[in-house]
C-alpha cells in the first residue's frame, strides 16, 4: 500500500532550528512536496523535491533522499507565523499526490 | 486575480439532501482536483480532470460524482448525503498535472451532513 509518515505534532522555540521528518512508500515516485497549514486555511506550497539533496529558499529547506524514501523540511529563524501545519505528500506513478496527516507545528516564544 | 474560489464557505445539510459544492479558477490551468480533509487524516483526493471533458476517480470516490465542461469549473456532487460525508472539501489546480506542478487549493467548504 501506499503511505506517508510524519509526526504527529512537534514544538519549538522562537528564532530556533526545527527539523519535520517524512517518510514514504509509494508506487512510483515523482517527486516530494511540502505544504503549509495555517489553521481553517488552505494548504500553500513550500517545496517540490525530485533529486536526491538539499533544496534551499530563504529560511525553509527541503531535503530528500530516494534511496531511503525520506524527506525532511528544515525551517530556521523560527518565526511566531510558522505556527502551522505541515503537509508531506509524494507524487506516485500515475502523478497523484499521496498526503501525510500533517504535522503540527507550535512555535513558543 | 481570484485564484480558485470554493461556495459555499459552510453548509450544514440533511442526510438523503443532493449537494453541489463549486469551484471555480481563472488561472487558465488544465488539472482540476477536489479532496477531503478530516482530522488526523491527510487530504484524501475524491476526483479528479487533468483536462477540460475528461475525470478521474481518486482514493475516495464513492458517493461522489463530478463533471468538467470547460476549463474554469469542477463542481462535486453529493447525490445523497451521509454523515460520514462530513469534512472540510479543498478543490485545487495545477497548470498541468504532470511532475513538479504545484497544486493550488481554494479556501475550502465546510460540510456538515446531520
Amino acid at each position: 500500500g501506499q503511505n506517508i509518515d510524519q509526526p504527529t505534532e512537534m514544538t519549538a522555540t522562537e528564532g530556533a532550528i526545527v527539523q519535520i521528518n517524512c517518510t514514504y512508500q509509494t508506487s512510483g515516485f515523482n517527486g516530494l512536496f511540502w505544504y503549509q497549514q495555517h489553521a481553517g486555511e488552505a494548504p500553500t506550497f513550500l517545496s517540490y523535491n525530485v533529486l536526491d539533496g538539499l533544496e534551499e529558499k530563504g529560511r525553509f529547506s527541503s531535503f530528500l533522499s530516494r534511496s531511503k524514501g525520506y524527506s525532511y523540511l528544515l525551517l530556521k529563524e523560527l518565526q511566531m507565523k510558522d505556527s502551522a501545519s505541515y503537509l508531506c505528500a509524494a507524487l506516485d506513478s500515475n502523478y497523484q499526490l499521496i498526503w501525510g496527516a500533517g504535522t503540527k507545528l507550535i512555535i513558543k516564544p | 486575480i481570484a485564484g480558485i474560489t470554493q461556495a459555499p464557505t459552510s453548509q450544514i445539510l440533511a442526510a438523503g439532501r443532493r449537494m453541489t459544492l463549486r469551484c471555480t479558477q481563472d488561472m487558465r490551468h488544465n488539472a482540476m482536483y477536489w479532496y477531503r480533509q478530516d482530522l488526523g487524516l491527510g487530504l484524501r483526493l475524491i476526483h479528479y480532470s487533468n483536462t477540460a471533458g475528461t475525470t478521474g476517480k481518486g482514493e475516495v470516490p464513492d458517493g461522489y460524482s463530478v463533471s468538467r465542461a470547460n476549463t474554469d469549473d469542477f463542481p462535486l456532487t453529493l447525490a445523497s448525503a451521509v454523515p460520514s460525508q462530513t469534512s472540510v472539501y479543498f478543490c485545487a489546480s495545477s497548470d498541468s498535472g504532470g511532475a513538479g506542478d504545484e497544486q493550488f487549493f481554494g479556501p475550502g467548504t465546510r460540510l456538515t451532513v446531520l
